[in-house]
This record gives structure tokens, sequence and C-alpha cells, in this order.
């Protein structure tokens, strides 16, 4: 069965520090990819990024990056100087669908970035 | 373009009574995944549907059923509600089979008194 672990439920930083938040994951699949959602209050999930399970080269959008780790079951996201609007809760999410959906979720981790 | 709607966005029913949310894709989206999300946790995946037909099922009581209609909309059922069925519903739509990602709608908030 596949399982996804957000160990920091909640992490609170001043504008403008970096962040990361941790999501360990498991699978017996070979073929799977990872996201991580954003759900702002509204309640709408939003899509930040998808990772093969081939493919652990790093990624940088903005001050966003992702850093994937096979070997340690880890795909954690660093947010780089850290804003209000950053503000919300994180998701990592597990599918072995590429277009994913079926995604098995993480608790969550509830992001304040305080000014 | 608009993106997935869902309705309604607020209901509250009682206890044993039945209820259905309603979902409508992206256009040209025609796969539908239904979320069930209480409050403070992770979404957990209720049904995919796929050009009509259910493609997956998480692991939920068969109070729970869903269909999609020819025009890819989707409808969530649940029979005989119970208080932990208090929840957000999130609805999302692909372009599955393609390699693209999912997207959310804004859910539906039930609440079971």
């Amino acid at each position: 069965a596949q399982k996804v672990t957000q160990a920091q439920t909640e992490i609170s930083v001043v504008e403008k520090e970096d962040v990361t938040l941790d999501c360990v994951y498991e699978t017996r699949d070979t073929t799977y990819y990872l996201f991580w959602y954003k759900q702002p209050p509204s309640g709408e999930l939003v899509f930040l990024i998808r990772r093969n399970s081939f493919d652990e080269q790093n990624e940088i959008s903005g001050r966003y990056s992702w850093n994937f780790q096979k070997s340690t079951s880890s795909f954690n996201f660093t947010i780089t100087a850290s804003q209000v609007v950053d503000s919300a809760v994180y998701f990592c999410a597990l599918s072995e669908d590429n277009a994913g959906n079926m995604l098995t979720f993480g608790g969550g981790t509830r992001l304040m970035v305080k000014p | 373009d608009a993106g997935v709607t869902q309705s309604p966005t607020h209901l509250i029913k009682t206890r044993g009574q039945h209820v259905t949310l309603r979902c409508s894709p992206i256009s040209g989206h025609k796969s539908v995944s239904w979320y069930q999300q209480v409050l403070g946790q992770g979404p957990q995946f209720i049904f995919q549907y796929y050009e009509k037909e259910e493609r997956g099922r998480g692991n939920f009581p068969d109070r729970f059923s869903a269909r999609q209609f020819p025009n890819y909309s989707s409808e969530l059922n649940v029979n005989a509600l119970l208080l932990g069925d208090s929840a957000l519903y999130l609805c999302a739509s692909s372009l599955f089979p393609r390699n693209t990602e999912a997207f959310f709608g804004q859910g539906t908030r039930l609440t079971v008194v």
C-alpha cells in the first residue's frame, strides 16, 4: 500500500526566511509519481509540481525548489525568501498514475508566514 | 476558461439522509476523481471515472457511489449519512490518460448534524 508522511503539521516563519517542508513516501511500485499541492483558505488544491520516479533531478521554479531523493524516499519542498502569500496548507502526494488521479495524500503541513 | 466547478458549495444534512454532490470538469477533460477531506487531514481518494466507467475506488463503504454522464460531469452520492461524513468533498478533472496534472475544484463543504 502507498503511504505519504508529512511529519511537520505546522511551521511558522517570519517573512524572508527560507523554509523546507518534508515529505517521506512508501510504495512498492517501481514507477510512481510525486506531487506537491498548495491549499489556500479557499479550499481549492493548487498544483505545484509533478515528478516521476525515474527523474531524480532537483527542480527550481522561482522561489520554489524540490529535492527528490529515492534512496531516502523523500521529496522535500523548499521556499526561499518566504512571503506572507505563501501561507497555506501544503500537501505532498503519491500516485502510480502520471495524470495525478488516485492520489495518496500526506496529512499536510500548515505554513504560516508572519510579516 | 472555466475551471472545475462543484455544487453546492455548502450543504447541511441530517444523519440518515441522502446527499448528491455535483462536479463539472474542465472542458475537454474526460476523467473525474472525487476526494474526501476531513478537517485537519489530507484528502482521501474515493472514486475515479474515465469515459463514464469507474476506473478506481478507494476504501469507502458502499454508501458512497458515483457516476459520470455523457457530458463528463459527475455526481457523488452518499446514502445514510453519518456524522463522520462531514467533510470537504473535492472533485478533480484531468486529461487522463495524457501526462498532465489533475485540476481541483473548490469543493463542497458537507456538514452532517
